[in-house]
């Protein structure tokens, strides 16, 4: 199974863009990389995923390496309620899971 | 258009006590999924349904049994609840099943359990 490793936390000031890494250094080729995110204590909520092209959607877009080990999050113009933790998902290969890490605890900070 | 339904929203078990968490979507979803959050921690898969008539056991499905009722419900009970599984619970659907890997998972809003 492919694991994902992400940082902690990030901080970000409103306005700016936040751009949140994600390293999946084993991942397999047909194997997609998602994006959720959780503000406070909702569901979890999806906000976008790609295989090897970069992918743009109204929330954010997704940056991933030619070699596919890592991947980017961008918001472009974070705002306050943008503050969440955010998870990268490796869709688990012969399998309909999907297993998610600690996440990256952003904070959009005025 | 309501999504992922959870009920109840709250629940306080005393050990021992079983009960029931109920979960629908009306999005026509094949899969469907259980989590559990604990504070501070991400999500573990507790049991999912590719599809209606199946299940499979996630990383964490010890003291949990579930049963996909019909294609938009997906119950998760526990017979004989501990502390140990006081918890946020979450329940999720996707629109493919077994084999696919380009479908997101939609979540309902969780079901809050204390078990004292």
């Amino acid at each position: 199974d492919a694991k994902t490793t992400q940082p902690t936390s990030m901080d970000c000031a409103e306005g700016r863009a936040a751009n949140l890494p994600c390293n999946h250094s084993t991942i397999s080729g047909n194997e997609y990389v998602y994006w959720y995110r959780q503000i406070h204590s909702q569901g979890p909520q999806y906000i976008i995923h790609g295989l090897k092209n970069n992918e743009t959607n109204e929330m954010a877009s997704l940056i991933i390496t030619e070699d596919r080990k890592s991947s980017t999050l961008i918001l472009p113009h974070a705002t306050l309620r943008d503050t969440a933790v955010y998870y990268c998902i490796v869709r688990v290969r012969n399998n309909n899971d999907m297993r998610f890490g600690a996440g990256t605890r952003l904070t959009v900070k005025p | 258009n309501a999504g992922v339904t959870q009920t109840p929203k709250f629940q306080v078990l005393k050990t021992g006590q079983s009960m029931t968490l109920q979960c629908a979507q009306d999005m026509n979803h094949n899969s469907m999924y259980w989590y559990r959050q604990d504070p501070g921690m991400g999500l573990r898969l507790i049991y999912y349904s590719a599809s209606e008539g199946t299940t499979d056991k996630g990383e964490v499905p010890n003291g949990y049994n579930v049963s996909r009722l019909n294609k938009r419900e997906f119950s998760l009970r526990l017979e004989s609840a501990a502390p140990s599984q006081t918890s946020v619970y979450f329940c999720a659907s996707s629109e493919y099943g077994r084999g696919s890997y380009n479908s997101p998972l939609h979540f309902g809003n969780g079901t809050r359990l204390t078990v004292t």
